[in-house]
């Protein structure tokens, strides 16, 4: 087994402010995922990678970087928090692009 | 394009009665689609309930099955009789076993089931 850990829980950022999720993984895969959640909605794809320092861009990249320094790690940064960004942001990770995803419980964003 | 469309919730059903989460898909990049349904319970994060990848199986988990159906482009989600335990936000979702790209999810299902 494996676990998928995402700080901080919960971030506070001002409007404008830049702000770093970071993700954490133990299964050993080789691709990971940002996904937003706002509320009441699905899964929107912002970034993935398919190994260590690898990024493709998801259907929701705008406003968004990523980085993926090592195989284990995956951060997502908000390059200016808007108001309308206020969701929960999972990390997840899989063997395989197509494979099954495993999730960490999110960081949920508010911006004030 | 590529997409999943399943039952808009709120579903509200009575403890031992059955349930019917529908879910349609369309795979127009996708030659060989692997199918997924998550769920998550209140509390806790998201977590995978079953997974089909071949087309006229069934998976199942937990007293749910889903039929993966290539000539409808279906994979609903069942249960003949619920428990309290079952309420959550279910989601299908949509891969591709060749690799290529993320995992497509539907919008989520949340259902209540009352004692």
């Amino acid at each position: 087994g494996g676990i998928i850990t995402q700080t901080p829980k919960f971030l506070i950022g001002q409007e404008g402010q830049k702000l770093t999720l970071k993700c954490q993984q133990n299964f050993n895969h080789d691709t990971m995922y940002w996904y937003r959640q706002d509320s009441g909605k699905g899964l929107r794809l912002i970034y993935y990678s398919i190994t260590e320092n690898d990024l493709q861009k998801g259907d929701l990249s705008e406003g968004y970087d990523a980085s993926r320094e090592k195989k284990s790690s995956f951060s997502l940064t908000v390059t200016s928090a808007q108001k309308n960004e206020m969701a929960v942001f999972l990390c997840a990770s899989s063997k395989g692009q197509g494979s099954e995803q495993y999730f960490g419980p999110g960081t949920r964003l508010t911006v004030l | 394009g590529d997409s999943v469309t399943q039952t808009e919730g709120p579903v509200t059903v009575s403890e031992s009665e059955s349930l019917i989460i529908n879910c349609t898909y369309s795979a127009t990049s996708i030659a060989y689609p692997n199918l997924f349904w998550y769920v998550r319970y209140p509390g806790e994060g998201l977590q995978l309930l079953l997974k089909v990848i071949t087309a006229g199986q069934k998976g199942s988990s937990r007293g749910f099955e889903a039929t993966y159906n290539k000539e409808t482009t279906s994979f609903h989600l069942q249960k003949a009789s619920v428990q309290e335990s079952d309420s959550a936000v279910y989601y299908c979702a949509l891969g591709d076993r060749q690799g290529g790209r993320a995992l497509i999810f539907g919008t989520g299902t949340t259902v209540s089931v009352s004692p």
